[in-house]
């Protein structure tokens, strides 16, 4: 089955520390990546997204994320954090169809 | 201020009644989704409508129903044959399902508690 996983659910770091959530995806052929992200009492919002050209792709917050197809993965990076990146991380696929694909999630926590 | 609207924000209902959650997009699009959020699982897709009168089962549709008479509207029906209908309701619309990579946009949420 076409699934999208997320190794990390919870991720607790300190105020300047380096980010970087997993995702990768179990099928080949064209794919669409985002990454969404929930903060606390928000909307569901875009960080950024993928659909071809330079697999390096930036987003807002200073948010990253790199494609790499051989490996199947889409992680988001950041290399510093703030206490205002707490939210709940979702990386998505769309496989041309129109439907996302979700993740489980990653809980991020930033103590200050 | 255009955007997704979901109403009511919290929803408590008596086990085996049917309960409808309201989204509502003034963006002008064609797509419109509902997502089921549960913890530890992401959102998964009950149903979506690419136009008007037109929809189609996403991944767990069963115990689930809606309609799209109009543009605006995309209302989510969860009746009493969802065994497990305590959850948060997200619903989102996109200006067209048929290009890939255009973005989703979502409303806030309802979240349903069944007792």
């Amino acid at each position: 089955a076409q699934s999208v996983s997320q190794h990390n659910h919870h991720v607790i770091l300190s105020e300047a520390a380096s980010l970087e959530l997993g995702c990768n995806y179990s099928y080949g052929g064209t794919v669409n990546l985002f990454w969404y992200v929930q903060y606390p009492g928000q909307h569901l919002q875009l960080l950024l997204k993928y659909f071809s050209g330079d697999p390096l792709v930036k987003g807002i917050k200073g948010f990253e994320a790199e494609f790499i197809k051989s490996k199947f993965s889409f992680n988001l990076r950041k290399p510093s954090v703030q206490w205002s990146d707490t939210a709940e991380y979702f990386c998505a696929v769309n496989r041309n169809t129109g439907k996302l694909i979700f993740g489980q999630g990653t809980t991020l926590q930033v103590k200050p | 201020d255009g955007g997704i609207t979901q109403s009511p924000k919290y929803l408590f209902r008596k086990e085996g009644q049917n309960v409808t959650l309201s989204c509502e997009q003034n963006l002008n699009h064609d797509a419109m989704y509902w997502y089921r959020q549960d913890p530890g699982q992401g959102l998964r897709l009950i149903y979506y409508s690419q136009i008007v009168n037109d929809f189609q089962k996403g991944d767990i549709a069963e115990g689930y129903s809606v309609s799209r008479e109009k543009k605006e509207s995309f209302p989510l029906t969860v009746t009493s044959a969802q065994k497990n209908p305590t959850a948060f309701y997200l619903c989102a619309s996109s200006i067209d399902s048929r290009a890939p990579y255009n973005e989703q946009f979502f409303g806030p949420g309802t979240r349903l508690t069944v007792l």
